[in-house]
């Protein structure tokens, strides 16, 4: 998600549509970034992972693509469904740290 | 069988009180952590732990007090508790971060009101 204001991003999509989700990162040195899944009441949990040495990346349904010049990382959501809907954040580690930082969330709805 | 354990999972208190939240994985990773999720969602990293050892303190009060009596365990106990020590705590580990396994296991959460 994008790291903006008091309030949590909100992104509204139509079940089917595909889901755009933004994220820029802080730190030049990160080589590792994640997309995590938060639902109500849940840990957040993994989706999809890429190293600098990559620009894109796909899952099952997930894309993440990474643009390193403008520090920017997006998750790609196809064909969304309701059981998408859930908090989403980006993370960022540089290999072998123990410290993963987090963006500040994005909130997706899933319109039935 | 629960890979991230955390009890309990919500924890009612007064201000000034001292309590604590456990925490156990069963997937053998070497690094457990501690993280603080506020009203908005953000998440902060609190400490991290690897193989028993403090690696990161994120500036956090010394009121947070870790202990790790092995490597699948990581507690958290918190002295004089204060309004603002409200949120949700979450517990995660990571298999080999020295070896580039940083993707994080989270449990489900412990939410903290101080009343």
């Amino acid at each position: 998600g994008e790291s903006v204001g008091l309030h949590l991003p909100t992104l509204s999509v139509q079940e089917g549509d595909n889901s755009i989700i933004n994220c820029a990162y802080s730190n030049s040195a990160s080589d590792y970034f994640i997309w995590y899944k938060q639902e109500s009441g849940k840990g957040p949990q993994f989706i999809i992972d890429i190293r600098s040495n990559m620009d894109k990346r796909q899952g099952q349904r997930v894309t993440v693509l990474l643009n390193k010049t403008v520090k920017h990382l997006s998750l790609q959501i196809a064909a969304t469904q309701p059981g998408d809907s859930a908090v989403y954040f980006c993370a960022e580690t540089h290999t072998g740290g123990f410290k993963t930082i987090f963006g500040a969330g994005t909130r997706l709805f899933v319109k039935a | 069988d629960t890979a991230v354990s955390q009890t309990p999972k919500y924890l009612v208190t007064q201000m000034g009180n001292d309590k604590s939240i456990k925490c156990e994985q069963n997937l053998g990773h070497d690094t457990m952590y501690w993280y603080k999720q506020d009203s908005k969602k953000f998440l902060k990293i609190m400490f991290s732990y690897n193989n028993k050892e403090l690696i990161i303190n994120e500036t956090v009060p010394n009121r947070f007090s870790p202990k790790s009596p092995d490597k699948a365990h990581l507690n958290l106990h918190i002295n004089s508790l204060e309004l603002g020590d409200s949120a949700v705590y979450f517990c995660a580990s990571s298999q080999d971060v020295q070896g580039g396994n940083e993707k994080l296991f989270f449990g489900s959460g412990t939410q903290l009101s101080v009343l």
